[in-house]
This record gives structure tokens, sequence and C-alpha cells, in this order.
């Protein structure tokens, strides 16, 4: 079956621009996760959707946001983006919590 | 929140070597995921083990969840294995995922 989808796998955008990412999960999954990775922070979870409704949130601020369908797809925006934005960013797709999770390619984002 | 603690930080190996790499995590896990992530980003489910022991070919992992510590062992190490080795945890209180800083493995041929 299709994996996690992400588009576009790449973007490069200005400072105080903003930018939305997709995800599609895996047929069947309800949840969907999202991550940040950096060199210097690791992989940070920024926020989970289940049912459309955010179910948990992490440490970071209101700039970044998302939402969930009903088809269960996904969308990640990231309003007055600055240069520490620059991040490859990872969607994972799960049944529901203690589920293992599946990720998709990622999207780099880069800021000039 | 839950702290998660990968050991060693950097692993070198001569091709065909074992190595056993170590997560211990600081509260009750509800899932505990093992991921390789290539070259180019990709993060690969290696196994789900939130306790037990299971194998996959070369590899194998254990999870002893009383006492809060997960292994990965992998042998007969091969060029391909090179990459950064992460163990993930959901907390039973938080219900998010937490990374820890990984594994970066290099195999030499």
């Amino acid at each position: 079956k299709a994996g996690v989808t992400q588009t576009p796998r790449y973007l490069i955008k200005t400072r105080g621009q903003q930018v939305t990412l997709s995800c599609s999960p895996i047929s069947g999954h309800r949840s969907v996760s999202w991550y940040q990775q950096t060199p210097g922070q690791g992989l940070q979870f920024l926020f989970e959707y289940f049912s459309e409704t955010q179910r948990n949130k992490g440490n970071f601020p209101g700039r970044f946001s998302g939402r969930q369908f009903s088809n269960s797809r996904s969308e990640m925006n990231v309003s007055t983006l600055e240069l520490g934005d620059s991040a490859l960013y990872l969607c994972a797709s799960s049944f529901g919590g203690g589920q293992p999770q599946h990720f998709g390619d990622g999207t780099r984002l880069s800021i000039l | 929140g839950i702290q998660v603690e990968q050991s060693p930080p950097d692993l070198i190996l001569q091709e065909g070597a074992n190595s056993t790499l170590r997560c211990n995590f600081s509260d009750s896990v509800n899932n505990l995921q093992w991921f390789h992530q290539n070259p180019w980003g990709q993060l690969i489910n290696l196994f789900y083990i939130p306790s037990g022991t299971k194998q996959n070919g070369r590899l194998s992992a254990t999870t002893v969840a009383t006492e809060r510590y997960s292994l990965l062992y992998i042998s007969s190490s091969q060029t391909t294995d090179s990459g950064v080795y992460f163990c993930a945890v959901e907390s039973q209180v938080q219900g998010d995922m937490r990374f820890g800083a990984g594994t970066r493995l290099t195999v030499k041929p």
C-alpha cells in the first residue's frame, strides 16, 4: 500500500514569508504527527492530529500551526518565516496512540 | 517530560563486526520504535517494540520496559548499515513521541 506522502520535497523561501506543507497519511491511519529536524536540536515534536482534532502540541511558537481534514490529510503552516526555521519537516501517520508511526520522506525547507 | 538517552553517540565499525546500541528512557511508555535514518533523510522503521524481543534478519531488538531501556543489535554489519539510528518513545502520560539524539554508525569496508 502507498506510504506517507509529503509535498513538496524541497522549498526555498525568504524571511517573513509563510509556507504550507502537506502530508497524506497511509490509508486507514487517522493520526498524523509533525516533527522538525535540525542539526542543533535534533528531532522535535510539533503537533499531532487525530480525527481533525489537535491532540498534542510541542513547544513551538504560535507561528507554527496545523490542521487535519476529514480524509486525514494534514497541512502544516509556518508564518513569518525566520532563518532558524530552516529544517527537515517530517510527517508520520499511525492508527492512533501507542501504534507504530510511519514516516514520509520529509520536506526540506530552506530560508534565505 | 520523558527523557530519552541513546548511547554511544558515535560508532565506527569494520564491515562484519557486531554492535549494540542502547536507549534509556525515564518514564513508562506506550510505544517504542527504532528507526534508521539514511543519508537522504528518510526515516526507516526498524522495530516497534514497547516490550519483549524481536528479530529481523541481522537486526534484533530487546526492550525491558520495567527497567526502562531498549537495545538494538546489529550483527555482521554492512556498509549500507551506515547512518543514524534513533530510538523514539511515546510517554504514557503525555502521548507524544520523543526522540533520542541518535547514534551515528559508520561501517567501513
